[in-house]
Parts: C-alpha cells; sequence; structure tokens
C-alpha cells in the first residue's frame, strides 16, 4: 500500500491564483482530514469528510474548499491565493471502527507559498 | 473545547540519556485518546505512541513510553536511550472517542535535538 499520497510536494502562487492540492489513499479510510501547519506551530483542522459526498468545516476553512466524490480523493481548493496561505499542508486518513480506530496516517505534506 | 499544552518549546538531551516530554490537555470527555507524533526535517508526521484513555496502563512502544495521568490531565512522553534519528519536532495530540468524528487537537510541539 502507498498509504497516503500528496501532489504536489511543492508549489509557489501568485496572489490571487487558485490551484488544488491532491490527497489520495489507499487503505479505503471512510474518514480524511485536511491540516495546515504554520512555521513553528502544530496543525490546524481545516475540512474534514467522514464519507464520500460528506464534508464539513474545521477550525480554519476561510479560503478554502474541497470535495469528496470517491472513497480515496480528497482534494482542497484554493481559490483566490493569498499570502496568509502560505503554510505546509497535511492531508490524514482514518478508519474509525477498527482496531486502531481513532489513528491518522498522514501524507508527506505539500508546501505552498503564496507571494 | 479541547486545548493541548506543550510547555516546553525546545529541549536537548544526549545520545543514550532519556528525556521526557510533557503534555496536558484540557477536556471534559471522559473517554478519549492521546497521541504522540515525531515530525522530523523530512516534515512527515510518524505516529509515535497511542493511549486510550480508559485503559489505566500506560502505553510503550519500544524505548518511548507514556506517563498518563488522567484526574491530572497530563500525557508525557518517556524517550529511553535517546538516538540521533530522534531529533524531530514532536507533537502531543488529542481526539475524543467519535463526537468530534476524531478531529485531532494538537499541541504547539517540542523541539528536541539528540547531541553526540
Amino acid at each position: 500500500n502507498a498509504g497516503v499520497t500528496q501532489t504536489p510536494k511543492f508549489r509557489i502562487l501568485k496572489i490571487g491564483q487558485s490551484m488544488t492540492l491532491q490527497c489520495a489513499q489507499d487503505m479505503n479510510h471512510n474518514y480524511m482530514y485536511w491540516y495546515r501547519q504554520d512555521p513553528g506551530m502544530g496543525l490546524k483542522l481545516i475540512y474534514y469528510s467522514v464519507g464520500a459526498g460528506i464534508t464539513d468545516k474545521g477550525e480554519v476553512p476561510n479560503g478554502y474548499n474541497v470535495s469528496r466524490s470517491t472513497t480515496e480523493d480528497f482534494p482542497l481548493r484554493l481559490e483566490l491565493a493569498a499570502p496568509s496561505q502560505t503554510s505546509v499542508y497535511f492531508c490524514a486518513s482514518s478508519y474509525p471502527g477498527t482496531s486502531s480506530t481513532d489513528t491518522q496516517y498522514f501524507g508527506p505534506g505539500t508546501r505552498l507559498t503564496v507571494l | 473545547a479541547q486545548t493541548v499544552t506543550q510547555s516546553q518549546p525546545e529541549m536537548s538531551v544526549q545520545e543514550a540519556e532519556t528525556v521526557t516530554l510533557s503534555c496536558t490537555y484540557d477536556t471534559s470527555e471522559n473517554n478519549y485518546y492521546l497521541f504522540w507524533y515525531k515530525q522530523p526535517p523530512s516534515r512527515q508526521m510518524i505516529l509515535v505512541i497511542r493511549q486510550e484513555a480508559y485503559k489505566q496502563q500506560n502505553a510503550t512502544e519500544n524505548r518511548f513510553s507514556v506517563n498518563f495521568q488522567k484526574a491530572a490531565k497530563s500525557f508525557s512522553l518517556k524517550i529511553s536511550d535517546s538516538q540521533l534519528g530522534d531529533t524531530a519536532m514532536y507533537f502531543c495530540a488529542f481526539t475524543d472517542s467519535g463526537g468530534s468524528n476524531y478531529k485531532l487537537t494538537f499541541g504547539k510541539g517540542t523541539l528536541l535535538t539528540v547531541n553526540p
């Protein structure tokens, strides 16, 4: 299994541009999450999904959108990039109800810079 | 709302020695889970250890163990026989048993440096 994969690894955007951060998992996990990590800080939840077609806001959702059309994929969309969105973005997944019900597995992250 | 506090922004330890990282949390829940994640310079988030609040026995994973004090809402990580590869940022994290859809709340992290 590849686990949780994210693309791209790095990206530089200009203010006002849009982009989609891709996240995929091959563990058949129903829960998926997007976090951002600002310098010197812990991770903060942007959006999450408990299954295909179901998404909800986290702690810092402004400026982002998500969709979940399949179990495997959970893309994060930035519509009008702003410098405040410069951060490292992590996708994670989990499968509540199994023996490690609560453990989230993380992707390698995407470093985004908005200039 | 749950909060997680790591009061030690940075720590250092000599190779082969033991170090303890502190974490406190605040919650009104009775059932929950606690985690320590390691983030090396590669930025990958790696699960180190997890603890279920209803279990009184402290979790252990090889050189890593926790001291879970439920009444004090304390969850410290002990690393024995420290190795150079343990150099990383360590995050304490909390989730309840489903009421928040297993969302994780993270502390700000402790940067651990293991010196040769």
